[in-house]
């Protein structure tokens, strides 16, 4: 099993650009979820999502789109990228709704310019 | 919703002594705890959980409490080593679908 994947694992942007970050995971796993992380701020919830075709708002949902067609995939859409979205943003994903372990992705740096 | 606070943000000891961490929550409804380790430029992983039917967990020099009544759980650990220099998270978790992070504590064990 490759686990979760993220792709790019870097990104430059230009204020106003728009851009995906794919996020994968091959573990069958029900519920996936985004972060981003700022120094000093640990990591703080945007979206996630219990199964396909269902998705829901997190702590800082404001800025990003996410859409969950199949199990497998779940990825955020930045649709007009500013400077405060610059971030290391980590997908995760666990089994079930029950709280129980996430498996983080390895990270894509964001750097919005 | 909840909100989680975690102390101390940095932390510095010597070769093989103990290290600890504290964590306050304040949803009662959060029933799972779990704590990751986070090194320099990769993902959290997780070192240890905690769920609230139970007071205390270990594994080898790493240990977790939790007091449901006061809202606080900690991170122990024994006879540290520099791989253990890391940032560590914590966070608090329900049946429902969010969890909520601490805002990290920098660990630096000094040889």
């Amino acid at each position: 099993n490759a686990g979760v994947t993220q792709t790019p694992k870097f990104q430059v942007l230009k204020t106003g650009q728009s851009m995906t970050l794919q996020c994968a995971q091959d573990m069958n796993h029900e519920y996936m979820s985004w972060y981003r992380q700022d120094p000093g701020m640990g990591l703080r919830l945007i979206h996630y999502s219990v199964g396909a075709g269902i998705t829901d708002q997190g702590e800082v949902p404001n800025g990003y789109n996410v859409s969950r067609s199949t199990t497998e995939d779940f990825p955020l859409r930045l649709l007009s990228a500013a400077p405060s979205q610059t971030s290391v943003y980590f997908c995760a994903s666990r089994p079930g709704t029950l709280p129980e372990t996430q498996y983080f992705g390895p990270g894509t740096r964001l750097l919005v310019l | 919703g909840e909100n989680v606070e975690q102390h101390p943000s940095t932390l510095s000891v010597q070769e093989g002594d103990s290290a600890v961490i504290k964590c306050t929550y304040s949803d009662s409804a959060s029933n799972y705890f779990p704590w990751y380790k986070q090194e320099l430029g990769k993902r959290p992983q997780l070192i240890i959980d905690i769920r609230s039917n139970v007071g205390e967990k270990k594994d080898q020099r790493i240990a977790v409490t939790l007091n449901k009544t006061a809202k606080h759980f900690s991170l122990h650990i024994t006879e540290t080593q520099p791989e253990d220099s890391a940032v560590y998270f914590c966070a608090a978790g329900n049946t429902g679908n969010q969890f909520y992070f601490g805002t990290g504590t920098s660990l630096t064990v000094i040889p």
